[in-house]
């Protein structure tokens, strides 16, 4: 089975720090993904990645950046955490081929005082 | 642009069917999904359909029509266990790689 393991199921923090969310998956996939859940507003994508050290912006890059140093993790960074960044952050991957479907973490439940 | 909709809240009672749908307007169409998510739970992959027809996967069917750009699944004798947001999301084709535009959600209570 896949596993796509995010580092905290919840977290708390304040106002202007940075905030780093680690996702790890165990499958080998090409493509990871980072998306927020809020409700009423669906899952939107903020960055994706489909191979190491590449990325592409989702549809709500600002305010987020992403690093992704090895195949199997991809990093979500707040680099000035504000309130409206309080959200669901859910992280999946997927492999190259076009059948295939994306497998998601557990997320982590951001919350910004 | 990319247009996923579909019905926000749907109620049926155990034992029933209920078909939720799906249409996509897409400026590339790679295969359609359906997720099924569980209220504080991770999204789970149900189906995946690329050809016209229907799939079916033990009580939960797929249907797809490309040239109509619409899905619907189909969930029959349903169980209060099949409460849960249902996701519908379109796979983009070149450029948007394997990133999936998804649908808000029909959020699906079954009563007993």
């Amino acid at each position: 089975d896949v596993k796509v393991t995010q580092s905290s199921r919840y977290l708390v923090k304040r106002t202007g720090e940075k905030v780093f969310l680690e996702c790890v998956q165990d499958m080998d996939h090409e493509n990871m993904f980072w998306y927020r859940q809020d409700p009423g507003l669906g899952l939107r994508l903020i960055y994706f990645s489909y191979d190491v050290k590449m990325k592409e912006k989702g549809d709500i890059p600002e305010g987020y950046s992403v690093s992704r140093e090895k195949k199997e993790r991809f990093s979500l960074i707040l680099e000035s955490a504000s309130t409206n960044q309080t959200s669901m952050y859910l992280c999946a991957s997927s492999p190259i081929q076009a059948n295939q479907p994306q497998h998601f973490g557990d997320g982590t439940r951001l919350s910004i005082l | 642009g990319q247009n996923i909709d579909q019905p926000t809240e749907m109620t049926a009672t155990e034992g029933a069917i209920v078909q939720i749908n799906c249409t996509y307007q897409t400026s590339g169409f790679n295969g359609l999904f359906w997720y099924q998510q569980h209220a504080g739970e991770a999204p789970t992959f149900l189906s995946y359909n690329v050809l016209d027809g229907l799939e079916e996967k033990g009580r939960f069917s797929s249907f797809l029509s490309r040239s109509k750009g619409y899905s619907y699944l189909l969930l029959k004798e349903l169980q209060m266990k099949d409460s849960a947001s249902y996701l519908c999301a379109v796979k983009g084709r070149g450029s948007t790689l394997g990133r999936l535009y998804f649908g808000r959600g029909t959020q699906l209570t079954v009563w007993p």
